[in-house]
């Protein structure tokens, strides 16, 4: 597509409900990542995917967060039993390549709420 | 571990101002610089990057130039329009790869007519 996608734009769960995130990156770009951003912050990052495989993941907070990457391009975000303080926006970015010279595509993020 | 710090904020200037939001960074080795800013209701954006020092980055008349004496990646415009009304964020590279990005808290800036 023409540029990265998120859906939903917007979700409100429950305190301890399970979510997903979706992520549609601009097509043939192998690189892939998910940040969060609560309010007033920078991004902060989450995990890479370089094609299917994480990259790097030493940014998930805890094991209830969870990503795939299944065929390489499109990526969720799995959260179970979520929690107030993970309420955010999530970001999901991408680039042609994965490499510090690159300077990614971001997309509009999804607003989480837990409530 | 590697970090970015910003200028608090905000900023409020007036439109044909000269506009410099600061940006300092600590790293390990040699990272690129990015300046990305996210205008009301949009997604992040990338704005400019520098790749090695005394490397100028520059785009929609601003700029930024690596120092690495001072460990610095100031974000400059000469005459500031009501559009650039946005949040500004410096980052730069980090991880084993250099691929994923450490961000600063962001500046938001407004400019009035």
């Amino acid at each position: 597509g023409a540029g990265v996608s998120q859906t939903p734009s917007n979700k409100v769960t429950e305190k301890g409900k399970y979510v997903e995130l979706r992520c549609d990156p601009i097509s043939g770009h192998t690189a892939l990542y998910w940040y969060r951003q609560s309010l007033g912050q920078g991004p902060e990052f989450l995990i890479y995917f370089q094609g299917t495989g994480a990259a790097d993941d030493s940014g998930l907070p805890n094991d209830r967060f969870f990503a795939v990457r299944p065929e390489g391009s499109v990526s969720t975000l799995k959260i179970q039993r979520t929690e107030r303080g993970d309420s955010a926006v999530y970001l999901c970015a991408s680039s042609i390549t994965g490499g510090k010279n690159y300077g990614y595509t971001f997309g509009s993020g999804t607003r989480l709420t837990v409530v | 571990g590697n970090s970015v710090t910003q200028m608090e904020g905000p900023v409020t200037l007036s439109e044909e101002a000269f506009l410099t939001i600061n940006c300092t960074y600590t790293a390990t080795g040699y990272p690129s610089l990015f300046w990305y800013v996210q205008y009301p209701g949009e997604g992040l954006q990338l704005l400019l990057k520098a790749t090695k020092a005394d490397d100028k980055g520059s785009n929609k008349g601003f700029e930024a130039t690596y120092r690495k004496e001072t460990t610095s990646f100031h974000l400059e415009k000469g005459s500031v329009q009501v559009s650039d009304s946005a949040v500004y964020f410096c980052a730069l590279s980090d991880g084993p790869s250099g691929s994923r990005l450490t961000f600063g808290e962001g500046t938001q800036l407004t400019v009035n007519p």
